[in-house]
């Protein structure tokens, strides 16, 4: 079936500017995870979504960043006023649900953005 | 934060050769996962250990568990070419959940044909 699918796969932004990153998890996981990935770094949670309950928005570093799940599905990250420091590759996974654990989760090709 | 910490950073072998990368950690861990990423696939979850694991085995790779001492190895026997990629541990919680799965910088490997 389908894998988690990320949108764009590229984005090109000025500083100042808003940007909008899409995520499509595999259909059935109930978990959505964002993370960002900096070149040659590990992976830094942003957020988690499971099911209808509140998300966990503990990873974002700061108000700029916000992200909706709607319907329990497609999710979207919104960066506002980008600065330069958030260049990076952003990356979406998802699992079959977060509260198990051991649920491997499946991760998106990822949104490489660069803010100039 | 990044609690794994992953040695060696960079790793070169000829086609063939074993491959051993090592994960340290610091806190209490439910589970310890590898990840690959390569340019190709992206990040792929490998294999999934649990604390009370000390070994286990998916086709070619081997992972150790020593909760002791905190660490986990990956090996890779008879390498390939398409090896050749990124390789991640990251740790869950003690709590049982993994919504922040912690992760190490990773080891580079080249595998050489």
């Amino acid at each position: 079936g389908a894998g988690v699918s990320q949108s764009p796969s590229n984005k090109v932004t000025e500083k100042g500017k808003d940007v909008e990153l899409r995520c499509d998890p595999i259909s059935g996981h109930t978990a959505l995870y964002w993370y960002r990935q900096s070149l040659g770094q590990g992976l830094e949670f942003l957020i988690y979504f499971q099911g209808n309950s509140a998300p966990d928005k503990s990873g974002l570093p700061s108000d700029r960043f916000s992200a909706e799940r709607t319907g329990g599905s497609v999710s979207t990250l919104t960066i506002q006023r980008t600065q330069q420091e958030d260049s990076a590759v952003y990356l979406c996974a998802s699992s079959l649900t977060g509260l198990a654990q051991w649920n491997e989760q499946f991760f998106g090709p990822g949104t490489r953005l660069t803010v100039l | 934060s990044q609690q794994g910490e992953e040695d060696p950073q960079a790793l070169s072998i000829q086609e063939g050769e074993n491959a051993t990368m090592n994960c340290s950690y610091k806190t209490s861990i439910n589970n310890l996962q590898w990840y690959r990423q390569n340019s190709g696939r992206g990040l792929v979850h490998l294999i999934l250990i649990r604390s009370n694991e000390r070994e286990k085995h998916s086709g070619r790779l081997r992972v150790t568990l020593d909760t002791s001492k905190k660490s986990s190895s990956l090996l890779i026997t008879a390498s390939r070419a398409a090896d050749t990629a990124s390789y991640f541990c990251a740790t869950g919680d003690n709590a049982g959940n993994n919504r922040k799965l912690i992760w190490g910088l990773g080891t580079s490997l080249a595998v050489n044909p």
